[in-house]
């Protein structure tokens, strides 16, 4: 019944290594984003895909790549890890069509890298 | 200077009491409004939008101010369960999330 999930819950890796995160949402929604969330608890927008489609790629590095099968599903591919991806990374999803579209948030991945 | 800013906190108030915090933004053009409230090692979970009007769902009630370009949030009665980082969220777009801006949060502690 989890309307965004993703997975693994905690990674933990060490340098240079290379991994993804998984994102699935079963609300039907249009949009798909990914989020980090620093030590300082600042949400900062990474990536957003509409039906497939890329449309928005924040300034990250290119180790980051989303890949979206499916509107239902927003992968993220690591390469290289360095200490500072260390964060909590959200998956959420937006409906997008008439009014205000609020976000909806998957539990968070917790990565660290050391 | 951020485009969403809030008072970081924290808010340490007694159970009962009532607490608003404000959000400033920067950004004119901005169309829709949110608060969402972040629990301790947890996702952000959407609280309420925020009308033109002012809205009111149960012991929160969120204004907006475009003239000054600030959201409030004012919760009355705190429980100890409100203990959590409240989030505003402005959206420069009206129907896509896509241009959603996140303020950095405030803390709220409700002690016994």
């Amino acid at each position: 019944d989890t309307a965004v999930s993703q997975t693994p819950k905690y990674l933990v890796t060490q340098m240079g290594n290379d991994k993804s995160i998984k994102c699935e949402q079963n609300l039907g929604h249009d949009t798909m984003y990914w989020y980090k969330q620093d030590s300082k608890k600042f949400l900062k927008i990474m990536f957003s895909y509409n039906n497939k489609e890329l449309i928005i790629n924040e300034t990250v590095p290119n180790r980051f790549s989303p890949k979206s099968p499916d509107k239902a599903h927003l992968n993220l591919h690591i390469n290289s890890l360095e200490l500072g991806d260390s964060a909590v990374y959200f998956c959420a999803s937006s409906q997008d069509t008439g009014g205000p579209s609020p976000l909806h948030f998957g539990n968070g991945t917790r990565l660290t890298v050391t | 200077r951020k485009e969403v800013e809030q008072d970081p906190g924290p808010f340490n108030v007694p159970e009962g009491a009532t607490v608003a915090f404000n959000c400033t933004y920067s950004n004119s053009a901005s169309q829709s409004f949110f608060w969402y409230r972040q629990d301790c090692r947890k996702e952000p979970k959407l609280l309420m939008s925020v009308y033109s009007s002012g809205n009111e769902d149960g012991r929160f009630t969120a204004q907006l101010n475009r003239a000054s370009q600030y959201i409030s949030l004012l919760i009355r009665d705190s429980k100890l369960s409100d203990s959590a980082t409240y989030l505003c969220v402005v959206n420069r777009e009206w129907s896509s999330a896509s241009k959603i801006i996140f303020g950095s949060g405030t803390r709220l502690s409700i002690r016994p």
